[in-house]
């Protein structure tokens, strides 16, 4: 069966350091991956997908960069973190059939 | 852009009550799906309608997928202490990019015992 992998949980940093979140995926090949980002007691927001190596498609013009560096691991980054960063950053991902997402456990990240 | 709505954007009923949450899209839908975070913990996915005016039960949930394919329903009957949370939909555009999923703005539900 599928399982997805993403950390850390929890993450306090300050402003204008780097952050590196990954996010990983097993059982399954050539899936879509997603980040999300939820500010508190709010909606999803979609910031990046990316439907194959290398190929990643943005959402919102922001602070945060993601890449695909293999099938199955996707990195969201930043060189240097803002208070607005802040918030619960989703992974995901999807069969390239359009099927239901299954989401990683998150982590929430807090700027100070 | 597209954007979807979801009313109520919170809840609140007495055990045994029953719930229901709508979602209204800007733009023509191909699918709509439904997930339900709990407080704490991430988006579970539970269901997809992708037919005009289909309706789908799981147990006390009831989905419904409108005929025009802009909107959609949740209704939960006798909801228990364990509905608690916020139910997202989420749809694909008609014709757009078929694996990128907007989700509405959520419906929190608190349920007293």
């Amino acid at each position: 069966s599928q399982t997805i992998h993403q950390w850390p949980a929890t993450l306090v940093q300050p402003v204008g350091s780097p952050l590196s979140l990954e996010c990983t995926v097993e059982g399954t090949s050539n899936p879509n991956l997603y980040w999300y980002r939820q500010a508190a007691g709010r909606g999803l927001q979609l910031l990046f997908y990316s439907v194959g190596i290398g190929q990643i498609s943005s959402e919102v013009p922001q602070n945060l960069s993601a890449s695909r560096p293999q099938d199955r691991q996707f990195i969201l980054s930043s060189k240097k973190l803002l208070l607005s960063d802040s918030g619960f950053y989703l992974c995901a991902w999807s069969f390239t059939g359009g099927d239901g997402y299954t989401f990683g456990s998150g982590t929430r990240l807090t700027v100070v | 852009g597209q954007q979807v709505m979801q009313i109520p954007q919170y809840q609140h009923v007495q055990e045994g009550e029953d719930f229901t949450t709508y979602c209204n899209s800007s733009t023509t839908l191909s699918n709509i799906q439904w997930y339900k975070q709990r407080p704490g913990g991430h988006p579970v996915f539970l269901i997809q309608l992708v037919k005009s005016g289909e309706v789908k039960k799981q147990k006390r949930l009831t989905f419904q997928f409108g005929e025009a394919k802009k909107n959609s329903s949740l209704h939960i009957t006798a909801t228990q202490t364990t509905d608690v949370g916020t139910y997202f939909c989420a749809g694909r555009n008609y014709g757009g990019a078929t694996n990128k999923l907007i989700f509405g703005t959520g419906t929190l539900l608190a349920v007293q015992p």
